[in-house]
């Protein structure tokens, strides 16, 4: 079966510093993957994906991720964090058997000025 | 604009009481999902439906119903045989189960138990 692992529930970085989110997956096929932003008491907005093609993947506000096979990864980074970065981050891989999201727990960010 | 709406945004329910919870999507999706959230254990698939008139149980369908009689709509009923109902209720939707399956959410329901 399928499964996420998001390392860290929360992580903490100062205002400016480097984000960076984990998230391991497994899967038996060439995995699509996702990371998700959730701001309180909102719904999630995809932040970016992986399916096929580059590696490196660009989303919105700055954020990328990179698909890394060999190490089963597909980490969050941010070069310099902003306050309004503060959010929950989930990791979510597609099982194609079923065309479910696998998720991960989740982990909030939090950023100290 | 092309979304998911849910409604109400809160929702408060006495012990013993069905409550249903209001999710439309104008993205002419295939799919919808219902999740729900709790403080700490991520998202937690209800029930999902993949056309109109047909939908499965997903992890923790004990307790919920639901109905698709509409592609735009996906109603979720929380029946008081569900013991523990407070909670973020989310609603997703995708364009097929043939694509990657990215999900697009509406805001979400809080429903507390009073």
């Amino acid at each position: 079966a399928q499964s996420v692992t998001q390392l860290g529930s929360h992580v903490s970085v100062s205002e400016g510093a480097l984000v960076l989110l984990r998230c391991n997956y497994s899967s038996s096929v060439p995995p699509y993957l996702f990371w998700y932003v959730q701001y309180p008491n909102q719904g999630l907005q995809l932040l970016l994906k992986y399916t096929t093609g580059a590696t490196l993947v660009k989303g919105i506000n700055g954020f990328e991720a990179e698909f890394k096979k060999s190490e089963t990864s597909f980490h969050l980074t941010k070069p310099s964090a902003h306050m309004s970065d503060a959010a929950e981050y989930f990791c979510a891989v597609s099982d194609r058997s079923n065309y479910q999201l696998i998720w991960g727990a989740g982990t909030k960010l939090i950023i100290k000025p | 604009d092309g979304g998911i709406t849910q409604s109400p945004k809160y929702l408060f329910r006495k012990e013993g009481q069905n409550v249903t919870l209001s999710c439309e999507q104008n993205l002419n999706h295939d799919a919808m999902y219902w999740y729900r959230q709790d403080p700490g254990q991520g998202l937690r698939l209800i029930y999902y439906s993949q056309i109109v008139n047909d939908f499965q149980k997903g992890d923790i369908a004990e307790g919920y119903s639901v109905s698709r009689e509409k592609k735009e709509s996906f109603p979720l009923t929380v029946t008081s045989a569900q013991k523990n109902p407070t909670a973020f209720y989310l609603c997703a939707s995708t364009i097929s189960l043939d694509s990657y399956n990215e999900q697009f959410f509406g805001p979400g329901t809080r429903l507390t138990v009073l």
